[in-house]
């Protein structure tokens, strides 16, 4: 299958930076996407990785290596609205379907 | 945003009985997916559309069957409902001519009793 792994739950501090990784399957691999997703609504796009390296969208950055499978989202300067659940989610090529993990639930504290 | 809406947003029905949940979007996008969501399995594929009248099964379809008569409707029943099928219910849609990333309606609640 295409397990996708990422730790259930994180916390930090408001101003702080953070880093939440995930690892995948790389057999029929094609890209990773992080998506935001507050409590009681519908999952938002973050981004979409399908080259290894960093790219960088305001606060927020996702990098890929897809050699090893391994991916993170890193948000800086926190705030408390960032207090969500972050979804990491595996491109595959059998019809181009979206394999979730868990999610990571992350706390923001003042 | 993304103009997909679901309905109903809420429900309530008892073991047995058959329901069905309707996922409505004005994007002209043409694939459509259902996905549920529980505590500790995240989000997982139901059944998908990519496009009138086709569709394929996902890793969780036993006891959900699903139509698409219309680019802009796709409809996911629950034959016989059971208790674990309580969830939240996720519709999406993506213009896999452009971009894979599947934009997500505002879900319906689900519970079973």
């Amino acid at each position: 299958g295409q397990n996708i792994d990422q730790p259930t739950e994180m916390t930090a501090t408001e101003g702080a930076i953070v880093q939440i990784n995930c690892t995948y399957q790389t057999s029929g691999f094609n890209g990773l996407f992080w998506y935001q997703q507050h409590a009681g609504e519908a999952p938002t796009f973050l981004s979409y990785n399908v080259l290894d390296g960093l790219e960088e969208k305001g606060r927020f950055s996702s990098f890929l290596s897809r050699s090893k499978g391994y991916s993170y989202l890193l948000l800086k300067e926190l705030q408390m609205k960032d207090s969500a659940s972050y979804l990491c989610a595996g491109l595959y090529n059998q019809g181009g379907k979206l394999i979730f993990g868990q999610g990571t639930e992350l706390s923001v504290k003042p | 945003d993304a103009g997909i809406t679901q309905s109903p947003r809420h429900k309530v029905t008892e073991t047995g009985t058959p329901v069905t949940l309707r996922c409505h979007q004005t994007e002209n996008h043409r694939y459509m997916y259902w996905y549920r969501q529980d505590p500790g399995h995240g989000l997982r594929l139901i059944h998908y559309s990519y496009g009138v009248k086709d569709t394929d099964k996902g890793e969780v379809s036993d006891g959900y069957s699903v139509s698409r008569s219309k680019t802009e409707d796709f409809l996911l029943t629950l034959e016989s409902a059971t208790s674990s099928q309580t969830s939240v219910y996720f519709c999406a849609i993506s213009d896999r001519e452009s971009s894979y990333e599947q934009y997500f309606g505002p879900g319906t609640r689900l519970t079973v009793t």
